[in-house]
């Protein structure tokens, strides 16, 4: 079975861009979350849904925006980048709202 | 704020087992306990969750003591492959995950 994919792997912006990333989670599993982990940290808590709905929401700005579609793939958009964006997404799926999280392999953004 | 304490680093030769312990003074009744793997820039990677008492799959093993207010990840017979971050976390399958900084463990040959 294919696991979590992402896309895209890489990406460059520059400041004040926009960005949407995507992820694709193991067939059969409803929930999605995203992550954000700067170097030398572990990953950061963004957003999670469930059947469409947000369901989770980290400590950040409202920049961050997400979805979740009908075949529950998800999108993640960032907006006005700022330098300190620069990050690996992580996207992380599971079977139900309390069940264990299988994760992507990330994508690296970097925000110049 | 991680809920967990662990080590930043350990080191470790090839062929030994490691113990990576993991402190969560505050674990509610609710939560699983949940170990996972990371390499260089890819997405971590689940090892193994439990309970209570222990849990062993093809790759570890988990121990946890009747308090709850540890556990300890064991890696039998490393290889130079399982130089990596590992991350302990609590957490009572709300979907919100909180990751600490991991334990950076470096197997040397």
């Amino acid at each position: 079975d294919a696991g979590v994919t992402q896309s895209p792997t890489h990406l460059i912006k520059t400041r004040g861009q926009q960005v949407t990333l995507r992820c694709s989670p193991i067939s059969g599993h409803k929930s999605v979350s995203w992550y954000q982990q700067v170097l030398g940290q572990g990953p950061q808590f963004i957003f999670q849904y469930y059947e469409k709905e947000e369901r989770g929401r980290g400590n950040f700005p409202d920049r961050f925006s997400a979805r979740q579609f009908p075949n529950y793939s998800s999108e993640l958009n960032v907006n006005a980048l700022l330098l300190g964006d620069s990050a690996l997404y992580l996207c992380a799926s599971s079977r139900d709202l309390e069940e264990t999280q299988y994760f992507g392999p990330g994508t690296r953004l970097l925000v110049l | 704020l991680a809920k967990t304490t662990q080590p930043i680093s350990m080191d470790s030769y090839e062929g030994q087992e490691v113990n990576i312990t993991c402190s969560h003074n505050n674990i509610a009744t609710n939560d699983y306990i949940t170990w996972y793997q990371q390499f260089p820039s890819q997405g971590p990677r689940f090892i193994i969750q439990g309970y209570k008492t222990k849990v062993t799959n093809e790759v570890a093993s988990l121990f946890i003591p009747a308090d709850r207010k540890s556990s300890t990840l064991s890696l039998p017979r490393v290889s130079l492959s399982d130089t990596a971050v590992y991350y302990c976390l609590v957490d009572s399958n709300t979907g919100k995950l909180i990751f600490g900084q991991g334990t950076t463990l470096q197997v040397k040959p």
